[in-house]
């Protein structure tokens, strides 16, 4: 059974581009968790999806930022004009029926976005 | 909200010594779950080790082994036997359990195994 992929796992962006990253969960997972990890810090949350719909977006910046999860295909997280410090890597993780009582999350290896 | 505490930036430990790595959490939710993830220089995010606030025992998986003391709000991950391979960083993550929860981590503890 593949784990959860991510990619691509690096992506180098100018200033004012776009970035998309694409997250394929483990066969089975409908929820899809998206993470940020800056330098030298823990995994902010971001945003919370299952199929096709937002559950929870409190972690994602309100412009630019955007995530979806559609019926069919991978789950993106879209970055749009990017700045220097959206520079950080970028873990999906996913779960079968959502974080609780003894239900972990399979993270990606993630994507490492650098912004120049 | 809950949050999560990790005092210990980096660790030192020698091979097949134990090493404990600490972490306190908050929260007023009584219904809760504890993960420790490893994460290698590699960067992916490997989990270890689940308890959860109901739980009589502590949990224990191969080498690791989970220290919950409820009243003090505390769930340290203790390593036994440390093995070169066990050099990574090491996040504690909470859960709650009511509703639709996310994991939220701690900055973690880098531990570093000596031969």
């Amino acid at each position: 059974n593949a784990g959860v992929m991510q990619n691509p796992r690096h992506l180098v962006r100018r200033r004012g581009q776009e970035a998309r990253l694409r997250c394929s969960p483990m066969k089975g997972h409908s929820h899809v968790y998206w993470y940020r990890q800056l330098p030298e810090e823990g995994l902010k949350f971001m945003v919370y999806l299952q199929k096709e719909n937002i559950i929870d977006e409190s972690g994602m910046p309100k412009e630019r930022f955007s995530a979806e999860f559609p019926k069919e295909g991978p789950s993106i997280l879209r970055i749009q004009q990017v700045v220097r410090g959206d520079s950080a890597a970028y873990f999906c993780a996913s779960s079968p029926r959502g974080v609780s009582y003894n239900s972990p999350l399979h993270f990606g290896n993630g994507t490492r976005l650098t912004v120049t | 909200a809950q949050k999560i505490t990790q005092t210990q930036p980096g660790m030192f430990v020698q091979e097949k010594e134990a090493v404990t790595l600490d972490c306190t959490y908050d929260t007023s939710d009584p219904s809760y779950g504890l993960f420790w993830y490893k994460q290698p220089s590699s960067g992916e995010m490997i989990f270890l080790i689940y308890q959860g606030s109901y739980d009589q025992q502590n949990a224990t998986e191969g080498r690791y082994s989970l220290n919950f003391q409820k009243a003090r709000k505390s769930a340290n991950l203790v390593i036994s036997a440390s093995q070169l391979g066990d050099s990574a960083m090491y996040f504690c993550a909470m859960s709650l359990n009511s509703g639709y929860s996310t994991l939220t981590f701690g900055k973690g503890t880098m531990l570093l195994v000596s031969p």
